[in-house]
C-alpha cells in the first residue's frame, strides 16, 4: 500500500492564482481531512469528508473548496491565492473518527508546501 | 484556551538521559489520544493511540500512557535518532461531531 499520497510536494503562486492540491489514499478510508501548519499554531483542520459525496467545513474553510467524487480522492482547491495561505498542508485519513482506538487513527501524507507571492 | 497543551515546547537531553513529555487536555468525550513524530520536512507518523485510563503502548524506546486528564510518552534512553517533534492529538466528541484537536508538539534534540 502506498498509503496517503499527496502532490504536488512544493509549489509557489502568486496572488490571486487558483490551484488544486491532490490527496489519494490505497486504505480504503472513508475519513479523509485536509490541515495546514504554520509555525506554533499546530495542525489546523480545513476541511474533512465522512464519505464520498460528503464534505464539512473544519475550523479553517475559508478561501478552500472541497469534493469528494470517490473514495480514494479529496483534491484541496485554493479559489483565488493570498499570503496567508503559505504553509505547509497535509492530507489524512482513517477508517472512521467516530471509530474508538486504532480504527480511529489518522495517517498523514507528506505534505504540500505552498508559498504565495 | 488550548484544549490540548504539549509541554515542554522543546527538551534538549543528552544521549541515554531518560525523560517525559506531557500532553493535557481539557476535552469531554474522549474518544482516542495519539501521538506522532513529525521530522522536519515531512508528515506526522503515527506512534501510538490510547483509548481509556490506565492505558499503556510501548515501542522500542518510547512508552505512552495515559490519565483522565494527561498523557506522558516516556522515553527510555534516547539516541540522537529519536530527535524530532512529538506531536500529541485528542480525538473527542462534542456539537454532534468529532473533532481531532492537535497540541503544537514537542521538540526534541537528543544531543550525542
Amino acid at each position: 500500500n502506498a498509503g496517503v499520497t499527496q502532490t504536488p510536494k512544493f509549489q509557489v503562486l502568486k496572488t490571486g492564482q487558483s490551484m488544486t492540491l491532490q490527496c489519494a489514499q490505497d486504505m480504503n478510508h472513508e475519513y479523509m481531512s485536509w490541515y495546514r501548519q504554520d509555525p506554533g499554531m499546530g495542525l489546523r483542520l480545513i476541511h474533512y469528508s465522512v464519505g464520498a459525496g460528503i464534505t464539512d467545513q473544519g475550523e479553517v474553510p475559508n478561501g478552500y473548496n472541497v469534493s469528494r467524487s470517490t473514495t480514494e480522492d479529496f483534491p484541496l482547491r485554493l479559489l483565488s491565492a493570498a499570503p496567508s495561505q503559505t504553509s505547509v498542508y497535509f492530507c489524512a485519513s482513517s477508517y472512521s473518527p467516530t471509530l474508538a482506538g486504532e480504527r480511529g487513527t489518522q495517517y498523514f501524507g507528506p505534505g504540500t508546501r505552498l508559498l504565495v507571492l | 484556551e488550548d484544549q490540548v497543551t504539549q509541554s515542554p515546547e522543546a527538551l534538549r537531553l543528552q544521549e541515554g538521559e531518560s525523560s517525559s513529555l506531557n500532553c493535557s487536555y481539557t476535552v469531554s468525550g474522549l474518544r482516542g489520544l495519539f501521538w506522532y513524530r513529525q521530522d522536519p520536512g515531512k508528515g506526522p507518523e503515527f506512534l501510538f493511540t490510547l483509548y481509556s485510563a490506565g492505558e499503556e503502548k510501548e515501542k522500542e524506546r518510547l512508552k505512552a500512557t495515559l490519565t483522565k486528564k494527561e498523557s506522558f510518552l516516556h522515553i527510555t534512553a534516547p539516541k540522537p535518532e529519536d530527535s524530532a517533534t512529538y506531536l500529541c492529538a485528542v480525538l473527542y466528541s462534542g456539537a454532534g461531531s468529532y473533532q481531532l484537536t492537535f497540541g503544537k508538539g514537542t521538540k526534541l534534540s537528543v544531543i550525542p
